[in-house]
């Protein structure tokens, strides 16, 4: 079965600083790989998502994540934080054509942003 | 165009009593799914509808969960007798169908259990 791993449950980022969120995969098969972020009380919204096209994807909000095979990686980036960026972010595996669409989440990643 | 409407959106009952959760997803999204998230945790898929008839349930605790989708657009969650370990969010999400690979997601009902 399809999961991912992500390390570090809280992760704190400066005002302007780099957000990197690491994001590994294990999928028998070429995977769809998603980010999603939740705000406070809030339902998960879709930052980006790979399918198979370009394996640098560009997402809402400024951010953007890498699919990388060799590593089974998908790590999130945005290159300057805003404080709007504080809230979680999980990482989720699909397998293609298993028919079923199952997302497998990780635990996900608490930013607090500080100014 | 509406979002995934779910509702209430807080519950607190006591333990052993009976609860329900209802959702009202995407006009025209055939698939709908019900996740639950622990605190500190990511979603967990309970189970998943295309259209009125639940294909995969198998992470459904069936001893005290049921689900149900009759016209195959709103949906009920009910957990009878409800227990601590039932605090959680309840999330729901559809999609337009089990091919599409992006599932949009409900702001959620947070069930505390006493």
């Amino acid at each position: 079965a399809q999961s991912v791993t992500q390390l570090g449950s809280h992760v704190s980022v400066s005002e302007g600083a780099l957000v990197l969120l690491r994001c590994n995969y294990s999928s028998s098969v070429p995977p769809y790989l998603f980010w999603y972020v939740q705000y406070p009380n809030q339902g998960l919204q879709l930052l980006l998502k790979y399918t198979s096209a370009a394996t640098l994807v560009k997402g809402i909000n400024g951010f953007e994540a890498e699919f990388k095979k060799s590593e089974t990686s998908f790590h999130l980036t945005k290159p300057s934080a805003h404080m709007s960026d504080a809230a979680e972010y999980f990482c989720a595996v699909s397998d293609r054509g298993n028919g079923n669409n199952r997302l497998a989440f990780g635990k996900g990643n608490q930013v607090v942003v500080i100014p | 165009e509406a979002g995934v409407v779910q509702s209430p959106r807080y519950k607190i009952i006591e333990k052993k009593q009976p609860v329900a959760f209802w959702c009202n997803p995407i006009s025209g999204h055939n698939t709908l799914y019900w996740y639950r998230q622990n605190l500190g945790q990511g979603p967990e898929l309970l189970i998943r509808y295309e259209n009125e008839e639940a294909v995969d349930d198998s992470q459904l605790p069936k001893d005290r969960f049921s689900a149900e989708r009759l016209k195959g657009v709103d949906s009920t969650l009910k957990i009878q007798p409800a227990e601590l370990g039932d605090s959680a969010v309840y999330l729901c999400a559809s999609s337009p169908g089990t091919t599409y690979n992006e599932q949009f997601f409900g702001p959620g009902t947070r069930l505390t259990v006493l």
